[in-house]
């Protein structure tokens, strides 16, 4: 059965640092989406991208935050600089279209130190 | 904002009995979604239902959702211990379907 794939799944980096979180959606879908869960809080959403740009983002999303689709298959989360409180799961999501099932990837654990 | 909340925050049962989530929203929505998260691990999808959808079933689990009341319910049926887990409503709508979750039921099943 396809499945979103990610990786890392654990990434610890210094405060600082830029990381790149990186998704492999199921083949056949067209949407897709970041989200992070800070440990004991509700899952966030950060972004949605859709045609190959943004389609909606969250306040989280701000400045630090990019997303990309290098290739057909690749969908990534770059954070420039990060911060302490960037640390999180992160999950990404994707769907066959618009109001249908989203299904997430094991998520990346991010710890910035 | 639309806002999914569970409620009980946790649930403790027995093997073979059946629990019961409940989870409100705030706005209109264009489905809701049931999802299971094992300690630590990625979102399970379970179940989609839409608006304008009442009840749906898949295999021992049935949802049901009221729009006039902006509430749904997760009923699993002859609960076994591996379905001790977290279970997250998340609400859909809006132009571009993210998802808003709730904080989530932790559901434990006892041998």
């Amino acid at each position: 059965e396809p499945e979103v794939t990610q990786t890392p799944s654990h990434q610890v980096t210094q405060m600082g640092q830029e990381v790149i979180l990186r998704c492999v959606p199921i083949s056949n879908h067209l949407y897709f989406y970041w989200y992070r869960q800070i440990l004991g809080q509700k899952v966030e959403f950060l972004v949605s991208f859709y045609n190959n740009e943004i389609s909606e983002k969250s306040e989280i999303f701000d400045d630090q935050f990019s997303v990309e689709r290098p290739d057909g298959s690749n969908f990534t989360l770059k954070i420039r600089s990060t911060k302490l409180e960037d640390s999180a799961m992160y999950f990404c999501a994707s769907s066959a279209a618009e109001g249908h099932e989203q299904y997430f990837g094991p998520g990346t654990r991010l710890t910035v130190t | 904002s639309q806002q999914g909340e569970e409620d009980p925050q946790a649930l403790s049962i027995q093997e073979g009995e059946n629990a019961t989530m409940n989870c409100s929203y705030k706005t209109s929505i264009n489905n809701l979604q049931w999802y299971r998260q094992n300690s630590g691990r990625g979102l399970v999808h379970l179940i989609l239902i839409r608006s304008n959808e009442r009840e749906k079933h898949s295999g021992r689990l049935r949802v049901t959702l009221d729009t006039s009341k902006k509430s749904s319910s997760l009923l699993i049926t002859a609960s076994r211990a591996a379905d001790t887990a977290s279970y997250f409503c998340a609400a859909s709508g809006g132009s571009n379907y993210k998802l808003t979750f709730g904080k989530g039921t932790l559901l434990t099943v006892n041998p």
